[in-house]
């Protein structure tokens, strides 16, 4: 079956700060990737996807690249802000499976 | 404006009873979910709809039930609760099966079993 594992939090930054939250993925077919965010007593909103090999999501200064060969979508940004604090979710949709398989969360707490 | 919302935000009750949560989507979406967020945040699907057609039934106890009068509406009765039940429950929408992972999603609905 398909599955998403993202690094355990809780991560705790200082503004201006690098952040990288890893994530991989099993998938028994061709995987869509995406990343939501959960800001404080809010829903999930989507961040950014990729849906094929190679591609780069990006929105708001965040980035992923989906690596096939390292079955791999790894969030990046190079400054973070205090507005940023949230849970970041990776997940996956694969046409076989109709629906989406959602990565533990990662908490990131960015302090001035 | 609300893309997504639903009804109550917080919920508090005791075990046994039988409750409700109600979710609109004004989206002219045709999919619809229910998914619970636990105390560590961990997000699993309990069910969709499609066109007020269930297309997932995720291992969830007899105790939820899932009703769809349209299909911008998808509700959540919960029979006989317990304290393990107590959980964030979102609902999210999308616009056809397909397209699954564009999935917007509702402000949530804090349970609390005491």
């Amino acid at each position: 079956g398909n599955s998403v594992t993202q690094m355990e939090g809780p991560v705790t930054l200082s503004e201006e700060a690098f952040l990288t939250i890893n994530c991989t993925y099993t998938a028994t077919g061709y995987p869509s990737l995406f990343w939501y965010v959960q800001y404080p007593g809010e829903g999930l909103q989507l961040l950014l996807k990729a849906t094929k090999a190679d591609d780069k999501g990006s929105n708001k200064g965040f980035e992923a690249t989906y690596r096939k060969e390292t079955t791999s979508f790894h969030l990046e940004k190079g400054s973070v802000q205090v507005s940023d604090s949230a849970v970041y979710f990776c997940a996956l949709s694969d046409y076989n499976d109709y629906k989406l398989s959602f990565g533990a969360g990662t908490t990131v707490t960015v302090r001035a | 404006d609300t893309a997504v919302s639903q009804t109550p935000k917080y919920l508090v009750t005791q075990m046994g009873n039988d409750k409700s949560i109600k979710c609109e989507q004004n989206l002219g979406h045709d999919t619809m979910y229910w998914y619970k967020q636990d105390s560590k945040k961990f997000l699993k699907i309990m069910f969709s709809y499609n066109n007020k057609e269930l297309i997932i039934n995720e291992t969830v106890p007899n105790r939820f039930s899932p009703k769809s009068p349209d299909k911008a509406h998808l509700n959540l009765h919960i029979n006989s609760l317990e304290l393990g039940d107590s959980a964030v429950y979102f609902c999210a929408s999308s616009q056809e099966r397909d397209s699954l992972y564009e999935q917007y999603f509702g402000p949530g609905t804090r349970l609390t079993v005491t």
